[in-house]
C-alpha cells in the first residue's frame, strides 16, 4: 500500500502570510492527488485534484504542484476563512490514503 | 445540485453490525461515477474505507475488507455500507462522498454521521 506523509501537522500563520503544505508518496502516484479543506465539525470540501486543477469556485489563492511521490499546496495570502485542516488525499489506486493532516492555525 | 445524506444510527453496541445508508440526489450512478465512504474518528484524520461505481466494480480498505459491504440500490438512489463485528475503535464520523469519475477527486460530500460504539 502507497503511504503518503504530510507535513508540517501544524502551521501557525497570519493573515496575508504565504503557507505551504507539503505531501511525499512512499511510491509515484503520478498526478493523482487531492487536496481538502476542513473546518471543525464539517465535512471535507475538495480544492483541488489531479494535483493542480482548481475545482470550480475556489479561490486562484489556493494551488498544488507536483507528480510522482512530491507534492506541494500553497495558500498564497491566507485570508481569516483559511484556518482550518488540510488533508492531501492519494487516489492513484485502490487502496486510497489520506495524509494526517495540517492544521493551520493564527499566529 | 448534487446532495448527499448518511444515515443510521448513532449508538452501537460491540460485536453488532453497523449499517449505514448513503442517500443522494442530483445525480445517477452512471458512467462512471463512483460513491465512496470515508471515516474520522474524533480529533484524528480521514480514513477511507470503501467505493462503490456505476458498473458495481468494488474496493475496499484492505485492513476492513473482511468487515465491510458495500452495495448500490440505483432505483432508490442510494449506497449502503455495511461493517460487522464493531468495536469502540470504529466510533467514528462517518461520510459518503461522489466522485465523477476516473481522474476526479471526491468532489460532494454528505454532512457525515457520528457513531458510536460503546455498551
Amino acid at each position: 500500500d502507497i503511504q503518503m506523509t504530510q507535513s508540517p501537522s501544524t502551521l501557525s500563520a497570519s493573515v496575508g502570510d504565504r503557507v505551504t503544505i507539503t505531501c511525499r508518496a512512499s511510491q509515484s502516484i503520478s498526478s493523482w492527488l487531492a487536496w481538502y479543506q476542513q473546518k471543525p465539525g464539517k465535512a471535507p470540501k475538495l480544492l483541488i485534484y489531479k494535483a493542480s486543477t482548481l475545482e470550480s469556485g475556489v479561490p486562484s489563492r489556493f494551488s498544488g504542484s507536483g507528480s510522482g511521490t512530491e507534492f506541494t499546496f500553497t495558500i498564497t495570502s491566507l485570508q481569516p476563512d483559511d484556518f482550518a485542516t488540510y488533508y492531501c488525499h492519494d487516489y492513484s489506486t485502490s487502496p486510497w490514503t489520506f495524509g494526517q493532516g495540517t492544521k493551520v492555525e493564527i499566529k | 445540485q448534487i446532495t448527499l445524506k448518511e444515515s443510521g444510527p448513532t449508538l452501537v453496541k460491540p460485536t453488532q453490525t453497523l449499517t449505514l445508508t448513503c442517500t443522494f440526489s442530483g445525480f445517477s450512478l452512471s458512467a462512471g461515477v463512483g460513491v465512496a465512504w470515508i471515516r474520522q474518528p474524533p480529533g484524528k484524520a480521514l480514513e477511507w474505507l470503501a467505493i462503490i461505481y456505476s458498473d458495481d466494480d468494488k474496493y475496499y480498505s484492505p485492513s476492513l475488507k473482511s468487515r465491510l459491504t458495500i452495495t448500490k440500490d440505483t432505483s432508490e438512489s442510494q449506497v449502503v455500507l455495511t461493517m460487522t463485528n464493531m468495536d469502540p475503535v470504529d466510533t467514528a464520523t462517518y461520510y459518503c462522498a461522489h466522485r465523477q469519475g476516473y481522474g476526479y477527486g471526491l468532489d460532494y460530500w454528505g454532512q457525515g454521521t457520528l457513531v458510536t460504539v460503546s455498551s
